[in-house]
Formats: structure tokens, C-alpha cells, sequence
């Protein structure tokens, strides 16, 4: 089955412990994204990788880092979690030359 | 500017009725997307429907068609014969064509819509 797999899907965690959301999809796109949505603010872009070793900065990117090895995985790294970074996380990709985005399933990080 | 502009925070449609969800866009691109995605209580981004700023027709998936409005930079959604099921987050989003921005979409704050049996 073609997808964006996420993890963890929950997680919490305390302000300051470095952790790693793993995103992973099985379609070969060359696009990648991550994405945070707040109440009241809709999804806000992160950080964008349009293929391997390329990535970019979003509306949102202080306090994240990215890296894009391969191509299937974007994983997306807290070095210093705070809890204004708790929130729902969403990976996405899409192929190249494509509009539409494919969306994980979210990660929900709590950061006490 | 906000580049989506969603002012209906909140919708109540009675179910077998039709609703619009109203968008606004903010652009100078002449080339661009617009799309719908709905997002239920479980949480998943479901890809409803796409428009891109050179089609001619609105585009249409089913219930769901795209009154697309150039000239107002509106890009609403109607949902027609509304079901209990299609309560759920609903983002309007945009993404513009440009070189350097090209690669980002940008999402509206969303509305909530409830079906009411």
C-alpha cells in the first residue's frame, strides 16, 4: 500500500531531550515536507526536501532541523524540544512534476 | 499578508443539504494550485479535491466541486447532499508556482464543519 508512515504517532516528552520523528513513504517521491498544525493556525510548513541532500526552510523552521539521506526518509529532529513545540506533526510527500500532497497519519508531541 | 484566508471557523449544515465553505487566496503567481483537504476527528489530511489557476472548469470529484473564482481570488468548496460523514476539519490550500517558492504549500486555519441528522 502506497503511504507516509510516521512515528511515533504519541509521544511525551520533557523540554529539552532531543528526539527524532521518523518519516518514511514508499512511493518514491522526490518531494518531502513536515508541517505542524495548531488550533487556530492551520497547518504551518516546517522544513521541505524536494530530493536527496536538498532541503529547505519552511514558514516555521526555528527550533528543527531536517536531513534528506535517501529518499524515502525525512526525518525531522527536536534538538532542544520546548514546549512551545508541542503540536501535531505532519510528513508529506509528493512526486515530482505532481500537486498533490500525501499526508502521514500525524505525531502528536507533547513537550512538558 | 495571510496567503489562505478561511473566515468561517465554524459550519452547521443539515445532512441532504448543500454547504459552501469559503476560501480566499493571496497571490501574484499567474500559475498556481488551490486544493481541499478534510481532516476527520481520527486526525488523517484526506486529499479532496484540486484546482490549478489556468483550468477552465471547476473541477468537480463527486459531492465535492470547486467554485473557482479568478478574478475574487475565491476557491470555495461545496459539499452537496451532506452526510453525517462528512463532519470534519476542513483547509483550503495554495500552492503557488514561482521558482523559489514553488515547493511550499500554504494552508488556511480551517473550518469545522457538523452535520446535523
Amino acid at each position: 500500500e502506497a503511504q507516509v508512515t510516521q512515528n511515533p504517532r504519541y509521544l511525551i516528552t520533557v523540554t529539552g531531550k532531543k528526539l527524532t520523528v521518523t518519516c518514511s513513504q514508499n512511493m518514491n517521491h522526490e518531494y518531502m515536507s513536515w508541517y505542524r498544525q495548531d488550533p487556530g493556525l492551520g497547518l504551518r510548513q516546517i522544513y521541505y526536501s524536494m530530493n536527496v541532500e536538498v532541503t529547505d526552510k519552511g514558514d516555521v523552521p526555528e527550533g528543527y532541523k531536517v536531513s534528506r539521506k535517501e529518499k524515502r526518509n525525512f526525518p525531522l529532529i527536536l534538538e532542544s524540544p520546548s514546549p512551545n513545540q508541542t503540536s501535531l506533526y505532519f510528513c508529506a510527500s509528493r512526486a515530482a512534476g505532481a500537486n498533490v500532497l500525501t499526508f502521514g497519519a500525524g505525531s502528536r508531541l507533547t513537550v512538558l | 499578508a495571510q496567503k489562505i484566508t478561511q473566515t468561517q471557523p465554524g459550519m452547521f449544515v443539515q445532512e441532504k443539504e448543500a454547504v459552501t465553505l469559503d476560501c480566499t487566496y493571496d497571490t501574484s503567481d499567474q500559475s498556481y494550485g488551490l486544493f481541499w483537504y478534510k481532516q476527520p476527528s481520527s486526525g488523517e489530511m484526506i486529499f479532496l479535491i484540486y484546482q490549478g489557476s489556468y483550468d477552465e472548469q471547476n473541477a468537480t470529484e463527486g459531492r465535492y466541486s470547486l467554485n473557482f473564482q479568478k478574478a475574487r481570488k475565491s476557491a470555495n468548496l461545496v459539499i452537496s447532499a451532506s452526510q453525517l460523514g462528512d463532519s470534519a476539519m476542513y483547509f483550503c490550500a495554495m500552492r503557488e508556482s514561482t521558482s523559489n517558492t514553488g515547493n511550499q504549500f500554504y494552508f488556511g486555519t480551517g473550518t469545522s464543519l457538523t452535520v446535523i441528522p
